[in-house]
């Protein structure tokens, strides 16, 4: 069974600043297969980003991902206040991490 | 519009049944494969079954055996029937689009979710 790992698992920022979520896979996977989502309270998940870098439909480009094998990161160049939510890291359409937290400084 | 609209939520009694329902609109079921995701109180999310095709379905450890996923084309709706649920079970139930190869695979399109808690 393949294991995402993500930390923080609460990142504090002021809006403006920068923010770094990781993700590490307990196994090597394609870069293709890593995918990144953002939930805020009462919603369901929207997917952020497939394929490790490319950003889905309307999504903006302060987010950007990177990464390869097992170590994966989200970056969100400048925080907005709608940003804070919880973001999860998810690989091949199955195993979800267990989550970050982006809150307020 | 692309839309997935989840009904069968509801309070349910420990080792009692439920049948979810997962309503597409703007594409296909069988075009796409089609994934149940749950979130407990407070917790993450968890993919627990996967409809890749009618010959190959994914289920979780944690309901394999007690959970089953159909889709029904002519409705061009997917189901979860959920048996001998338990304190455990109790969760948001989302249904997602897998975007396919394109995507890697991902969680494109979500349903709003529907709620499923046991409660004696």
């Amino acid at each position: 069974e393949i294991i995402l790992t993500q930390s923080p698992d609460t990142l504090s920022v002021s809006p403006g600043e920068r923010a770094a979520l990781s993700c590490r896979v307990s196994q090597h996977i394609p870069s293709s297969y890593l995918a990144w989502y953002q939930q805020k309270p009462g919603q369901a998940p929207r997917l952020l980003i497939y394929g490790t870098s490319t950003r889905a439909t309307g999504i903006p480009d302060r987010f950007s991902g990177s990464g390869s094998g097992t170590d994966f990161s989200l970056t969100i160049s400048r925080v907005e206040p709608e940003d804070f939510a919880v973001y999860y890291c998810q690989q091949y359409g199955s195993t979800f991490g267990q989550g970050t937290r982006l809150e307020i400084k | 519009e692309v839309q997935l609209v989840e009904s069968g939520g509801g309070l349910v009694q420990p080792g009692g049944s439920l049948r979810l329902a997962c309503a597409a609109s703007g594409f296909t079921v069988n075009s796409n494969y089609m994934a149940w995701v749950r979130q407990a109180p407070g917790k993450g999310l968890e993919c627990i079954s996967v409809l890749y095709s009618d010959d190959l379905i994914y289920y979780a450890d944690s309901v394999k055996g007690r959970f089953t996923t159909s889709r029904d084309i002519s409705k061009n709706t997917v189901f979860l029937q959920m048996n001998s649920l338990g304190a455990g079970d109790t969760a948001v139930y989302y249904c997602a689009r897998g975007g396919g190869f394109n995507y890697g695979y991902a969680f494109d399109i979500w349903g709003q979710g529907t709620m499923v808690t046991l409660s004696s």
